[in-house]
């Protein structure tokens, strides 16, 4: 079965700091990947995609990057966090068919301070 | 633009019925998806509807009207562990893009 490791699960990191959280997929070959955020009270926000090694889309235009540098690695990456930055992050995962249902990691709740 | 509207909270008494709403405006439609999110976790997928009508899982049924741009997730009998976000989703274009609304907080009381 597949399965889906996201981590830290938490973080706390000060302004202009770097930031590198990683997600791992098991189970399955070329999966599509996703990177959303979850601010408090709000809904989840699609910041980033990708439907292979080393193909990204971004949706929102932001102080993050993401990259995938294996099949079932996707990695999302900050310079200099800002305060605008703390929220909930959420890798998924799916098979790529329209009607192929997100599967989600544990999430990050990361806090910029 | 895309646009997503569910009631902000809902409350309902365990045992009962709930209906939670979905509208939607959005281009390139590829299905509709509701999800339950508790307090801390990750979103968990419930139910899928592409085409018009009533989908049945269980406890939970979802519907669509493709023309009216409207969903409904239904829930029956109610249990205390139903108290949980339920998130409508809307697939966007290619990719599985799902847009998410900003959930509605269902609280169950005894």
């Amino acid at each position: 079965s597949q399965t889906i490791h996201q981590w830290p699960a938490t973080l706390v990191q000060p302004v202009g700091s770097p930031l590198s959280l990683e997600c791992t997929v098991e189970g399955t070959s070329n999966p599509n990947l996703y990177w959303y955020r979850q601010a408090a009270g709000r809904g989840l926000q699609l910041l980033f995609y990708s439907v292979g090694i080393g193909q990204i889309s971004s949706e929102v235009p932001q102080n993050l990057s993401a990259s995938r540098p294996q099949d079932r690695q996707f990695i999302l990456s900050s310079k200099k966090l800002l305060l605008s930055d703390s929220g909930f992050y959420l890798c998924a995962w799916s098979g790529g068919q329209d009607n192929s249902p997100l599967h989600f990691g544990n999430g990050t709740r990361l806090t910029v301070t | 633009g895309q646009n997503i509207d569910q009631p902000t909270e809902m409350t309902a008494t365990e045992g009962a019925i709930v209906q939670i709403n979905c509208t939607y405006q959005t281009s390139g439609f590829n299905g509709l998806f509701w999800y339950q999110q508790h307090a801390g976790e990750a979103p968990t997928f419930l139910s899928y509807n592409v085409l018009d009508g009533l989908e049945e899982k269980g406890r939970f049924s979802s519907f669509l009207s493709r023309s009216k741009g409207y969903s409904y997730l239904l829930l029956k009998e109610l249990q205390m562990k139903d108290s949980a976000s339920y998130l409508c989703a809307v697939g966007r274009g290619g990719y599985n893009k799902l847009i998410f609304g900003a959930g509605t907080r269902l609280a169950v009381h005894p």
